[in-house]
């Protein structure tokens, strides 16, 4: 069961046009992070957001958590060749004393120039 | 010094050979994680060491042994795997166990013939 669905899989844009991806679940997290990984190369930490309609800005990047806190989105505007990359949404819930991480499958971004 | 570094980045082996993954952080984190990245999969956690000690083991074959001897280093040994252990094993540690932003190294991406 994929606790953790991110859309769209796969997106191929032009440099300079905005895009919105997904992440979404039924289940409430304590905080959700978002990561960048680039071919060949370990997941990058660009945001976590932690508060319920949480809104985090990194440059081009808009974060938003939503007010459930049951999922996320992040836009991107005016895209870049080196905003290409898969992008990975992860989930934190607590269990008793047990802290889980639940990651989605990502969103794959082809961005050209 | 990058944060975290992986070795080697690449790796080819036979099912009856043994090799060791090795890891290492520079961050003066406390808590370091095995994932295993496999395509059409979300990452799956192998094993979490919180200051040396094993504190999670999901559910491992025991071709794969894990040994932690000090807070920066973790190393994965394995032994007698199969084609479907084929995979990008990534490492990564947070602050404490408690911490979900973790940050990854890059990564070895495993072959098993």
């Amino acid at each position: 069961t994929q606790l953790l669905e991110q859309s769209p899989q796969f997106l191929s844009i032009q440099e300079g046009e905005n895009l919105t991806v997904y992440c979404n679940s039924s289940s409430v997290f304590s905080s959700l992070q978002w990561y960048r990984q680039e071919p060949g190369e370990g997941p990058v930490l660009l945001v976590t957001v932690v508060t319920g309609g949480e809104v985090k800005k990194l440059k081009r990047l808009t974060f938003q958590f939503g007010d459930a806190r049951k999922d996320s989105s992040l836009h991107i505007t005016a895209a870049q060749p080196g905003d290409t990359g898969l992008y990975l949404c992860a989930g934190a819930r607590n269990a008793g004393n047990n802290r889980k991480l639940i990651w989605g499958l990502g969103t794959s971004l082809a961005v050209n120039p | 010094e990058t944060g975290v570094t992986q070795t080697p980045r690449h790796l080819v082996m036979g099912m009856t050979n043994k090799k060791s993954l090795k890891c290492e952080q520079h961050l003066g984190h406390n808590a370091m994680y095995w994932y295993k990245q496999s395509a059409k999969k979300p990452l799956e956690l192998m094993f979490v060491y919180s200051l040396e000690e094993r504190v999670e083991n999901n559910s491992v074959p025991s071709r794969f042994s894990p040994e932690c001897p000090n807070s920066s280093h973790l190393f994965l040994h394995l032994h007698t795997l199969q084609p479907e252990d084929s995979a990008l094993y990534l490492c990564a540690s947070s602050q404490t166990r408690g911490s979900y932003e973790q940050y990854f190294g890059p990564g070895t991406r495993l072959t098993v013939t």
